[in-house]
């Protein structure tokens, strides 16, 4: 079964610093989404990555999938008490139609 | 559109007793998972549906769970007898066409079983 691992686990950053979460497969993938989640809420849909070397960006926040598909990460730029929270990472394991492979998720705190 | 819609939020009860969760999709997605959170597990999925069908039930942890989808805009999961190592935040998500577009998740149901 194919396995995420996300790091680091916790991150405290200065507002306004620069930051990079990564999350990293055991196997190949085939879809890789970002997710953030407040405490106590559901999860918000932040990008999807399929393709290698694929870059996407939504305001301040950059997601990226290497070439080989097997590993990805999420930069936030001048970052902003709005960013705190647990980001998770999930992996399509290739049928499109299966329920994704999460992380065990980065806590994000921003300290003012 | 609301959103998935989950209830209850809230849910706490005495270890033996039945419980059941619910959910409402969004309208037209024909998608639906079941996803239990732990500090220990993290986001484990437990079952999916596609066009009400339930199609891989292998993340249910025991016979004590069971998930039904009806119809289109409604599903439950039920654990009977519910035991304190179920508690958790189970969440209820949906989409179109599985995970190749993005899925919706609700806000959660939080289990407390004492």
């Amino acid at each position: 079964s194919q396995e995420l691992e996300q790091s680091p686990q916790s991150l405290i950053v200065q507002e306004g610093k620069n930051l990079t979460i990564n999350c990293t497969s055991s196997k190949t993938l085939y879809g890789l989404y970002w997710y953030k989640q407040k405490y106590g809420e559901g999860l918000i849909f932040l990008m999807m990555l399929q393709k290698g070397g694929e870059e996407k960006s939504h305001e301040k926040i950059t997601a990226k999938l290497d070439e080989k598909k097997q590993q990805s990460s999420l930069h936030i730029t001048a970052s902003q008490p709005s960013h705190a929270g647990i980001y998770l990472c999930g992996a399509d394991s290739g049928g499109g139609a299966d329920g994704l492979t999460f992380g065990k998720g980065t806590h994000l705190i921003i300290q003012p | 559109d609301a959103g998935v819609i989950q209830s209850p939020r809230h849910e706490v009860t005495e270890m033996g007793q039945e419980v059941t969760l619910r959910c409402k999709p969004i309208s037209g997605h024909n998608s639906l998972f079941w996803y239990r959170q732990t500090m220990m597990r993290g986001l484990e999925l437990l079952i999916y549906f596609n066009n009400n069908v339930p199609i891989d039930d292998s993340g249910m942890p025991e016979d004590r769970f069971s998930a039904k989808m009806p119809n289109a805009s409604f599903s439950t999961l039920k654990i009977q007898p519910s035991e304190p190592r179920d508690s958790a935040v189970y969440f209820c998500a949906s989409s179109t066409r599985g995970w190749s577009t993005e899925a919706f998740f609700g806000q959660g149901t939080r289990l407390t079983v004492v």
